[in-house]
């Protein structure tokens, strides 16, 4: 059974770019979330995604946004980059709507580089 | 503000040293305690869900305990195979429905 599949695994960006990364879940799984992951802050979350509907979103500027497909494959897209945006990016997918009920399976994650 | 704080930050331990690693919380209505393992250059590999206090999980060389204010992660006669790095987060259905994560320990055995 295939895991969660994020491209690209790593990128670098320059400031004032802007990036676009990708998330297939496990097939069958519905919510797709994506979380932040930096050494000083630690893993945060991002938004979550639930047939095609974004259901939550953590305290990230506007320039972080995302989308799901029909499909349940997600995206997610950084725009004007900043420095600061240099971090590992986890997608994470469950069979239902991301509770408290439902286990999150990690992707590798897509390492993104701003410089 | 919802907080989770692991300790310690790092942990190195000769083999069949068993030791134990500390995740507590400050949420209020907290309906799960996640612990997750984490290896260089890969995502969280989930381990254990605790819901209620007094709650125990096991597997393998490790176990999971979960009391009102903190959870433990006792890791007995560890091998160099569970170094890692340790993630704990808690679930709180009110608010921003997310996981919280810790900082994480990262744990080396030596052999």
């Amino acid at each position: 059974k295939a895991g969660v599949t994020q491209t690209p695994r790593y990128l670098i960006k320059t400031r004032g770019q802007q990036v676009t990364l990708s998330c297939s879940p496990i097939s069958g799984h519905r919510s797709v979330s994506w979380y932040q992951q930096t050494p000083g802050q630690g893993l945060q979350f991002l938004f979550e995604y639930f047939s095609e509907t974004q259901r939550n979103k953590g305290n990230f500027p506007g320039r972080f946004s995302g989308r799901q497909f029909s499909n349940s494959r997600s995206e997610m897209n950084v725009s004007t980059l900043e420095l600061g945006d240099s971090a590992l990016y986890l997608c994470a997918s469950s069979l239902g709507h991301h509770s408290g009920a439902n286990v999150l399976t990690f992707g590798a994650g897509s390492r993104l580089t701003v410089l | 503000e919802d907080q989770v704080t692991q300790s310690p930050e790092a942990l190195r331990l000769q083999e069949g040293e068993s030791s134990s690693l500390n995740c507590s919380y400050t949420v209020s209505g907290l309906r799960g305690l996640f612990w997750y393992r984490q290896d260089p250059g890969k995502g969280p590999e989930f381990l254990f869900t605790l819901y209620s206090a007094g709650e125990e999980k096991e597997k393998e060389r490790l176990k999971a305990t979960l009391t009102k204010k903190e959870s433990f992660l006792h890791i007995t006669a560890p091998k160099p195979e569970d170094s890692a790095t340790y993630l704990c987060a808690g679930w709180v259905d009110t608010g921003r429905r997310a996981l919280t994560f810790g900082s994480g320990t990262r744990l080396q055995v030596q052999p």
